[in-house]
């Protein structure tokens, strides 16, 4: 069974470059109707997505985060990085990896990491 | 931007029927997703497509979607469905949106 991992920078001092990565086992990041994404979540708020990589290459980003953030696939360590530079303390977050299924207009997260708390700080 | 709009909570006696409504600009247009997160969870994808539920989740939970509005409906909710709801929706530049999320409160 298709299981994700985060892991990376658990805390981070303001300015810097947040980076983590989502390991898959059970499976790989492979492409088709899939997509793999990030989505954030500050404590006791709700959920921000991030942004998505599908086909190895297309990324779409929040544009909120579009200037500071990339999503990447590397295939031959089986995993999916963010990238976040000049991070703040308003990006202290848990951070979920998550695997996309896309249809037409149908686009949701199937596949969810346990989520790994990034502090700004 | 596109925002969608739930209600920060709602409350509901066990046995009862819940209802969490999602709102955005002709939201019954796209799809809408719902999530159930409980605390210290990760969020797990209850309804999809509007209306269809995945594999495993009981039947109890349905969802419908018209004009702005989206609704997450739970029958005979049980205390274990106490948790977050969050709504979401795909919109055409391809970028995914999220409801602000309601907690749901078993009385």
């Amino acid at each position: 069974q298709l299981q994700l991992q985060e892991s990376g920078s658990g805390v981070v001092k303001p300015s810097q470059t947040l980076s983590l990565t989502c390991a898959v086992s059970g499976g790989s990041f492979s492409s088709g109707s899939f997509s793999w994404g990030w989505i954030r979540q500050p404590s006791g708020k709700g959920l921000e997505w991030i942004g998505y990589i599908y086909d190895g290459e297309t990324s779409y980003y929040n544009p909120s985060l579009k200037s500071r953030v990339a999503v990447s696939i590397d295939r031959s360590k089986n995993q999916l990085s963010l990238d976040m530079n000049s991070v703040t303390a308003a990006d202290t977050a848990v951070y979920y990896c998550a695997r996309g299924l896309r249809d037409g207009m149908s686009h949701y997260f199937d596949l969810w990491g346990q989520g790994a708390q990034v502090t700004v700080s | 931007s596109y925002d969608l709009t739930q209600p920060p909570s709602v409350s509901v006696f066990p046995g009862q029927t819940a209802s969490i409504t999602c709102s955005g600009d002709k939201l019954g247009e796209k799809y809408a997703f719902w999530y159930q997160q409980r605390p210290g969870q990760s969020p797990v994808v209850v309804i999809y497509q509007d209306n269809r539920r995945p594999s495993g989740i009981p039947e109890r939970f349905s969802g419908s979607s018209s004009g702005n509005t989206a609704t997450l409906t739970i029958s005979g909710t049980q205390a274990l469905d106490e948790a977050d709801y969050h709504c979401q929706a795909w919109d055409t530049s391809a970028h995914v949106l999220f409801g602000g999320g309601t907690k749901l409160t078993v009385l």
